[in-house]
């Protein structure tokens, strides 16, 4: 099936730092992306909805200027967390969807320190 | 899109068959059930999807009530390696956004 690569699969980072997770579709091009962020023994929570070429919509909640997001390719798309403190720290998960539904990607563990 | 509620956990003995039920009372004549799964520290892989036909593919069978407001995931030979939290997702098929909105979903513990 088609594959969705994230990178990092792990990351550790110091409080007030910035940290940049990659999303790509490997063998598909998507216009929309999307973001997850899953605490522990939680289920998925939906953060932001990328656009290609175009801002990304965000969910209820999720601070725009502290999770940024660029879909600057159809193949592409990055998450910023920015000042990123231990409260940040989670399971971010990117999704696209080829055909009849979405694949999702590895997954990336974020932890701040 | 449609709500759905499954059991917060279930256990099936290695070898034999699993069935997950899903309650989705309030589904629409245009919303398909979505079936996922995400073994521990990875992401969701994708099982099956259907509308109001069972369906079945290497994976799993999913079996849909003819009212759709209910449906059953069946894995006909379960494995140690089928440990994981499946989720059942109600989602219009090539809605506006096609995002998938997760609940709790049910783990499933195969037992050896």
């Amino acid at each position: 099936g088609a594959v969705v690569s994230q990178h990092p699969s792990r990351v550790i980072c110091k409080s007030g730092t910035s940290v940049k997770i990659e999303c790509r579709s490997l063998d598909f091009q998507a216009t929309t992306m999307f973001w997850y962020r899953q605490f522990p023994k939680q289920s998925l929570m939906l953060m932001a909805t990328s656009n290609e070429g175009s801002k990304a919509t965000y969910e209820q909640g999720v601070e725009k200027d502290k999770f940024l997001i660029n879909h600057a390719s159809l193949t592409l798309s990055t998450l910023t967390v920015t000042s990123a403190h231990p409260e940040d720290s989670s399971f971010y998960i990117c999704s696209a969807r080829t055909g009849t539904h979405p694949f999702f990607g590895q997954g990336t563990r974020l932890t701040v320190v | 899109d449609a709500k759905t509620t499954q059991p917060t956990s279930m256990d099936c003995a290695e070898g034999r068959a699993a069935n997950l039920p899903c309650n989705h009372s309030t589904i629409s004549g245009n919303e398909y059930v979505y079936w996922y799964r995400q073994i521990h520290s990875q992401g969701p892989q994708y099982i099956i999807h259907g509308l109001k036909n069972n369906e079945t593919n290497e994976m799993a069978s999913l079996i849909i009530t003819e009212d759709r407001k209910s449906s059953t995931l069946i894995l006909p030979h379960a494995t140690l390696r089928d440990t994981a939290v499946y989720y059942c997702i109600v989602r219009s098929y090539g809605g506006a956004t096609n995002k998938l909105i997760f609940g709790t979903g049910t783990l499933l513990a195969v037992q050896p």
